[in-house]
């Protein structure tokens, strides 16, 4: 079964960081591009990050560009966020999601469960 | 940028009703959009992909149709179990993006 595994939330304060993980399994890991989509409290879905299979190619969303790191280990199977210089508009739940035919720009068919990170003084 | 428009945001409607849900692009995105339902705590699930592909295991009630810039998600003889909120989602460009979501509501 395909799974995804996020982890590494809390509560963090302005200006802070914190690193998320996403445990992949059931599937091989190196050969999907992966993505972070985030949700605030009551709010829509916002596309964050995304990378390449092979970690050679990453994306960001304005929003985060400069101060998120995507990067994932592929003999570990585990996806990876650093955020940096975190701000309270950054407080969401975060999923990790994979894409259906492997690219960056793709359906997303399987998500995580969600971790949530909350940035507040 | 590519902006995604959904309508209406909130529908109350009655059980065996037919739903449509209309996800308009800022610019032509050819097939590349997706809908998701997603229920309260839990996390988006995929039900239609490039338009008009339904998702395995999705019920067949559950359709979508469009191209270009004009999306349509159809649900026929809603159930309750469909009370949630629907998003349209774009792959065709970098930044991927969001419609701002469509809430569902069971009478």
């Amino acid at each position: 079964e395909v799974q995804l595994l996020e982890s590494g939330g809390g509560l963090v304060q302005p200006g802070g960081s914190l690193r998320l993980s996403c445990a992949a399994s059931g599937f091989t890991f190196s050969n999907y591009a992966m993505s972070w989509v985030r949700q605030a409290p009551g709010k829509g879905l916002e596309w964050v990050s995304a990378i390449s299979g092979s970690g050679g190619s990453t994306f960001y969303a304005d929003s985060v560009r400069g101060r998120f790191t995507i990067s994932r280990d592929n003999s570990k199977n585990t996806l990876s966020l650093q955020m940096n210089s975190l701000r309270a508009e950054d407080t969401a739940v975060y999923y990790c999601a994979k894409g259906y035919y492997g690219s960056g720009q793709d359906a997303f068919h399987i998500w995580g469960q969600g971790t949530m990170v909350t940035v507040s003084s | 940028e590519i902006v995604l428009t959904q309508s209406p945001d909130f529908q109350s409607v009655t059980p065996k009703e037919k739903v449509t849900i209309t996800c308009r692009a800022s610019q032509s995105i050819g097939s590349s959009l997706h809908w998701y339902q997603q229920k309260p705590d839990q996390s988006p699930k995929l039900l239609i992909k490039y338009a008009s592909q339904s998702f395995s295991g999705v019920p067949s009630r559950f359709s979508g149709s469009g191209s270009g810039t004009d999306f349509t998600l159809t649900i026929n003889s809603l159930e309750a179990e469909d009370a949630a909120t629907y998003y349209c989602h774009q792959s065709s460009s970098l930044p991927q993006s969001f419609g701002q979501g469509t809430k569902l509501e069971i009478k």
